[in-house]
C-alpha cells in the first residue's frame, strides 16, 4: 500500500469552529488531492496540489482552503465549519506519468459538524 | 464537465457467477480510467488502470475494457467470491493540467455464499 496517512481519523466539532485535516505521504509524489465523499454524490474533488505551495481549486472548493509547505504534507482547513461539511474526507496522491498515473487513497477522515 | 454513470447501482449474485459492471463517461479526452474497490468504512483500493491507448487490462479474475470513443468501460469479474463484496467505482482521469479524476456513484456488489 502507498504510504498515506490521514489525521485525525474521526472528528466531531461544532458549527463555526475551525478544523484542519492533515494528509501525510512517504512516497515523495508530486500531486496530492483532497476529496469528499457523500451519499448520492460520490467522491468530489475539493482542492489539489501539484507541488510545494502550488495548489488549485476543484469542483467543491467553497468553504475550504489548503496549504502545502512540504512535499509530504497537505493540509485541508475548514475556516468555519458548517453542517453541510459533514462528510468523509479522503486524501490521494499520484506521480507524474500521465497515461499510467494511478491515484492512491488514504484511509479517510470522518468529520461530523454538529 | 465530465460526468460518469455506473450501472447497475447495486447487484446481488450467488457465488461463482461471472458478472459485468458498466461505466459510461461523457468526455472522451482522458489519460486513463481507473477501477477502484471500496469496502464499507474504508478507503479506495485501485484495482486496474487502463491507459487511453489500451483496450483491455487484466489482473487475476478481473478484466477491464475501455472504448474511449464511445465513452464506455466495463469491469468483468470471473468466478465471483463472497470476498468480492464491495462497492466498485470507476474514474476517468481528464486530460489537461488539472489531471482530475471524476467518480461515478459506484456499483454495490454482494456475492452470496
Amino acid at each position: 500500500d502507498a504510504g498515506i496517512t490521514q489525521s485525525p481519523r474521526h472528528k466531531v466539532t461544532e458549527t463555526g469552529t475551525p478544523v484542519t485535516l492533515r494528509c501525510h505521504q512517504t512516497e515523495n509524489h508530486r500531486y496530492m488531492y483532497w476529496y469528499r465523499q457523500d451519499p448520492g454524490h460520490g467522491l468530489r474533488l475539493i482542492h489539489y496540489s501539484y507541488g510545494v505551495k502550488d495548489t488549485d481549486k476543484g469542483e467543491v472548493s467553497d468553504g475550504y482552503s489548503v496549504s502545502r509547505s512540504k512535499t509530504e504534507d497537505f493540509l485541508l482547513t475548514l475556516e468555519s465549519a458548517t453542517s453541510s461539511q459533514t462528510s468523509v474526507y479522503f486524501c490521494a496522491i499520484s506521480d507524474l506519468a500521465a497515461s499510467t498515473d494511478t491515484q492512491y487513497f488514504g484511509p479517510g477522515t470522518r468529520l461530523t459538524v454538529l | 464537465k465530465q460526468e460518469v454513470t455506473q450501472i447497475p447501482a447495486a447487484l446481488s449474485v450467488p457465488e461463482g457467477e461471472n458478472l459485468v459492471l458498466n461505466c459510461s463517461f461523457t468526455d472522451s479526452a482522458i489519460y486513463n480510467l481507473q477501477w477502484f474497490r471500496q469496502d464499507p468504512g474504508k478507503g479506495l483500493t485501485s484495482l486496474l488502470l487502463i491507459q487511453s491507448s489500451q483496450r483491455e487490462q487484466t489482473s487475476g479474475r478481473l478484466n477491464a475494457s475501455l472504448d474511449k470513443s464511445s465513452g464506455r468501460s466495463t469491469l468483468y469479474i470471473a468466478a465471483s467470491q463472497p470476498g468480492d463484496s464491495a462497492t466498485y467505482l470507476c474514474a476517468p482521469l481528464s486530460s489537461g493540467s488539472a489531471r482530475q479524476l471524476t467518480f461515478g456513484s459506484g456499483t454495490q456488489l454482494t456475492v452470496l455464499p
